[in-house]
Formats: C-alpha cells, structure tokens, sequence
C-alpha cells in the first residue's frame, strides 16, 4: 500500500520569505500527484498536481511542486510567501496503476505566515 | 455555490447513536468518495462510489459503517451505534471521470462529535 510522509508538522515564516514544504511518498508503481490547502475555515482545494510529463507544475496563487521521480518527492514551493497562505498544505498520491480511485494523504503541514 | 454540499455540518451524539450523514456532490459528476480526517491527521479514504455503484468498501472502519447512493446522485454515509472513536471530520468528495484521473472537489465536511 501507498503511504505519504510530509516532513514537517508546522512552519513559521515571516511574510515573504521563501517556502518549501516537504513530501515523500512510498509506492513501487507510477503515480498521480497533488497539493492541497485548507485555509482557515474553509474546505479543502486543489493547489496542484501532476500526472505525467514536465516534472515543474505550477498551481495557483504562485505555488509549484517539482517532482523527482528517483527521490519519490513532490515538494511544494512558494519564492515569497503572504500573510494569506496561512493555511494547512496537504500532500497526496494516487497509484495509476490501481484500481482505486482513492488520494492517501499526508499528515499535513500547517503554515502561519506573520505580517 | 455548485459545489458539493454536505449535512449536517455538525453533530453532536450520545455514544450508542445512530448518526446519518448527507453529500450532494457537484450535478454532473459520477463519482463520489467518502474520507475521514482526525486531528492532525490528513484525510483517510473510506469509500468510493461511480455512479450508484459502491466501487470500494474494504476500508470502511467496521461494519458499523455503511454508504449508499441509491440513484447515483446524493449519497448518506450512516454510523451505528456510535462510538467516542467515532469523533472526526467526515469529508465528501466528487469528481468527474471521463478518461484518465480526474480532480475531487471536496466539501465542507459533517463535524462529529460523539459525547
């Protein structure tokens, strides 16, 4: 089975500085990859994803995640942070070769970003 | 707001309860999924559906919990005779599959707390 490790539970920053968050995942297949948030309050979104090709992806709000195949990592990046992406950043996978149509979550990471 | 809809939005149960929970995914979507989330737990898949049919059940959490989506459209995950363990965020997701993976779009969640 599929697992997701995020590296850290919580991370402080001050308003733009920059962002990474770590995600590594377990599976011996091909994968689908996504960030989501969840902002105060609200429910879940996507952020972005990847299926296949240029390994860069960009998503909204001026995220991207890199994908390296040969780490298993799906990290997600930010070169300056808000004070409104405090939020909590969900990493997720789903084998392509399964068939489940079911995302494994991370843990999660809560961001707070201090004006 | 055509996005899915989930109610309650909060209950709140004695221990031994019968709970039911209500999803309406986005109209035209096929497919609707079941998660649970704990406390500083990223979403845990439960169950999946397309269409009315229930695709995936093996990770429901015990025989107290059930699914159903009689016409394909709506869909009611019932807990019998509840549990302090039980407490959680119940998320609903839908998404569209038409060829290849597919985005789920998540609601806002039924809050359980059972007392």
């Amino acid at each position: 089975a599929q697992s997701v490790s995020q590296h850290n539970h919580h991370v402080i920053l001050s308003e733009a500085a920059s962002l990474e968050l770590g995600c590594n995942y377990s599976y011996g297949g091909t994968v689908n990859l996504f960030w989501y948030v969840q902002y105060p309050g609200q429910h879940l979104q996507l952020l972005l994803k990847y299926f296949s090709g240029d390994p860069l992806v960009k998503g909204i709000k001026g995220f991207e995640a890199e994908f390296i195949k040969s780490k298993f990592s799906f990290n997600l990046r930010k070169p300056s942070v808000q004070w409104s992406d405090t939020a909590e950043y969900f990493c997720a996978v789903k084998p392509r070769d399964s068939g489940y149509s079911t995302l494994t979550f991370g843990k999660g990471t809560m961001l707070l970003v201090s004006p | 707001d055509t996005g899915v809809s989930q109610d309650p939005r909060h209950k709140i149960t004695k221990r031994g309860q019968n709970v039911t929970f209500r999803c309406d995914p986005i109209s035209e979507h096929n497919r609707l999924y079941w998660y649970r989330q704990t406390l500083g737990q990223g979403p845990e898949f439960l169950t999946y559906f397309q269409n009315e049919a229930q695709l995936e059940k093996s990770r429901l959490l015990s025989d107290r919990f059930s699914a159903e989506r009689p016409k394909g459209s709506f869909s009611t995950l019932e807990i019998q005779r509840t549990e302090q363990g039980d407490s959680a965020m119940y998320l609903c997701a839908s998404s569209l599959v038409l060829a290849g993976d597919n985005e789920q779009f998540f609601g806002p969640g039924t809050r359980l707390t059972v007392l």
